[in-house]
Parts: structure tokens; sequence; C-alpha cells
């Protein structure tokens, strides 16, 4: 049972355009939401992450769009780029340490140039 | 400061072989922890230690066992490998309870056949 869903599986975007990927989650209990950027053969690397007490969180190309009614919240990546290329994870913490993330599945993303 | 090493990078085992994965950083972070990533499955929390001397269980700790004798250092033992164990594993460490970021390791992709 995916207690966060994440979708599209895979994503292809031109350069310069907007890539958008959803996540959805069932247990309100979740306080911290973070994006992780996996490129291959690395660890995933902390993008950006957002608290419920906000609706939206931009840093640079990258925003974070959070509704807390409808449980959903999604990565915005403006102006993409082939550097953008990666795996992106979304991630749900019950606590607000962010320890014990639990992930989506998985977002695989390619920028064509 | 070398952040989080993870060896071996690549091991291959047969069913019924143990063997340990080894985590260690240099950061002196207080939390660490192994996850495992499985395509279509993102990642999955297979247990944490908040400092030396404790270590719990995550989402799927079935099969694996772990001890932190020391801040630097949290070893993953698999006992008795199995095919279902074929996965990529991620050490992550993050610096103390109020602090949100968590960094990987780079990975140890593990075969049982």
């Amino acid at each position: 049972q995916q207690q966060v869903k994440q979708s599209p599986q895979s994503l292809i975007v031109q350069k310069g355009g907007i890539s958008i990927i959803n996540c959805a989650y069932e247990n309100t209990a979740f306080d911290y939401f973070p994006w992780y950027q996996q490129f291959p053969g690395k660890g995933p690397a902390l993008l950006i992450a957002i608290r419920p007490d906000v609706s939206e969180k931009k840093e640079g190309r990258f925003t974070i769009s959070f509704n807390k009614s409808a449980k959903q919240f999604s990565l915005h990546i403006m102006d993409s780029q082939p550097g953008d290329s990666a795996t992106y994870f979304c991630a749900a913490s019950k606590e607000t340490s962010g320890s014990r993330l639990t992930f989506g599945e998985g977002t695989q993303l390619t920028v064509n140039p | 400061n070398a952040g989080v090493t993870q060896t071996p990078k690549f091991q291959v085992l047969k069913t019924g072989q143990s063997m340990t994965l080894q985590c260690a950083q240099d950061m002196n972070h207080e939390y660490m922890s192994w996850y495992r990533q499985d395509p279509g499955m993102g990642l999955r929390l297979i247990h944490y230690s908040v400092g030396a001397g404790i270590t719990d269980q995550g989402e799927v700790p079935n099969g694996y066992n772990v001890s932190r004798s020391t801040t630097e250092d949290f070893p993953l033992r698999l006992l008795s490998a199995a095919p279902s164990q074929t996965s990529v594993y991620f050490c992550a460490t993050k610096r103390g309870r109020y602090y949100n970021e968590q960094f990987f390791g780079p990975g140890t992709r593990l075969t049982v056949l």
C-alpha cells in the first residue's frame, strides 16, 4: 500500500517548457513534504521542501504547490533544462524533523534540447 | 569531508549467504538510516538510528539487522540473503532532530542469485 502516490511515472518535456509532477497522500499526520532529485548512479539529494502551513514555496526555477484539503502537492520546474533530466521523488514525513521519510514511486524526467 | 560513504558499490550474493553493507559518515550527524530502492516503488525505509546505541525499525525491516556502536558507522547486515533482497541500498544521514535535510550516500547495488 503506497501511502504517497506519484504521477506521472515518466515525463518528456522540451527545453524551456514547464515540468509538472504530482503527488497525493492519504495520511493527514504527514507534516513535512520534500522533493528529492536523483541522477543516474547517485543517491537522492534534497531539492526543495514544504510544510502544510503554506500553499506554495519557490526556490529559483522550482516551485512546490500544496493543497492541504485535497491532500496533494506538486513540483513545477519552470524553464526546464536538459540538466534537469533526472528522477524526482516526492516524500512525506509525520515528523517535523523530516525523519522516517515515505517516498513516492518516482518520476523519470527527460528534457529534450 | 567525504560525507556519506558506502561500501561495496556492487555485490553479488548467492541465496543464503550473509553479508554486511557498510555506511560511514564524517559529518558528526546524529541520525542515520537505511533505505532500499526498487523500480516503481521509490525508496523504503529499512532501519534507522537517532544516535549511537539506539536503533529502530522502519517500513521493511524483515531480513535485515543493524547496530550503531559509534556515531560514524551504521552497518546493515543481511543474515541469509534472498532474491527478494536484490535492490539498491542507500544510507542517509541527518544532522539531528531539528534539521530536516537528509544526505544520501552513493548506494550499494546488491544482486542475490
